[in-house]
């Protein structure tokens, strides 16, 4: 079965921190994609990024960071120095391969971030 | 470029009411998705159009919803009659092209907040 843990489900820090966002995968296939999703209070998901199994580099853009280990099956998502913009619901998510269709996306619960000045 | 639009943003019915929810995908994007987010927990998969077919339809939770995408532009999602389970939020997503492996981001909308009373 396919599954994605967030285990975290709100997080508070001051700006300027560092935050991690933690996210556990599960899949029987070999070929997937993973990604992360903003919701901002305006509620829309805004894509961040994606990222196919094949490709374990991390990725850094900006002040947002990710790590993906397979090793591991974790994809987390790393804010640098956080800024009050920041806060919003972020979703893991994992999209379906040969098992559960490639156009289906699996998401996390989400994990709550709250960035105060 | 217009994003993903979703109409209404709020609605409200009794039980037993049928209530009628409305995307409109980005201009030029064949694969249309229909999610819900059910009292704060994942967001899940309902179905994905390509174009005007029904790709997948595997995750529409009964026979009481029925989507379609007639001409293959926007796409409409009843609910008839709807139940208090029913409450939640409805995203709607579309992406680019089609392809087997699921490649393309899928970009959302703001959701409809449906609320069963």
């Amino acid at each position: 079965a396919q599954k994605v843990t967030q285990a975290q489900t709100e997080i508070s820090v001051v700006e300027k921190e560092d935050v991690t966002l933690d996210c556990v995968y599960e899949t029987r296939d070999t070929t997937y994609y993973l990604f992360w999703y903003k919701q901002p209070p305006s509620g829309e998901l805004v894509f961040l990024i994606r990222r196919n199994s094949f490709d374990e580099q991390n990725e850094i853009s900006g002040r947002y960071s990710w790590n993906f280990q397979k090793s591991t099956s974790s994809f987390n998502f790393t804010i640098t120095a956080s800024q009050v913009v920041d806060s919003a619901v972020y979703f893991c998510a994992l999209s379906g391969g040969v098992s559960g269709g490639y156009n289906k996306l699996i998401f996390g619960a989400g994990t709550r971030l709250a960035v105060h000045p | 470029e217009a994003g993903v639009t979703q109409f209404p943003s709020h609605s409200v019915i009794e039980k037993g009411q049928t209530v009628t929810l409305r995307c409109d995908p980005i201009s030029g994007h064949d694969n249309l998705y229909w999610y819900r987010r059910v009292m704060g927990k994942e967001i899940k998969f309902l179905l994905h159009f390509v174009k005007e077919s029904k790709q997948d339809e595997s995750g529409m939770p009964n026979n009481r919803f029925l989507a379609e995408r007639t001409g293959g532009t926007y796409s409409t999602l009843k609910v008839q009659p709807a139940e208090l389970e029913d409450s939640g939020v409805y995203f709607c997503a579309s992406s680019q092209g089609i392809r087997r492996e699921g490649l393309n981001e899928q970009y959302f909308g703001p959701g409809t907040r449906l609320t069963v009373t």
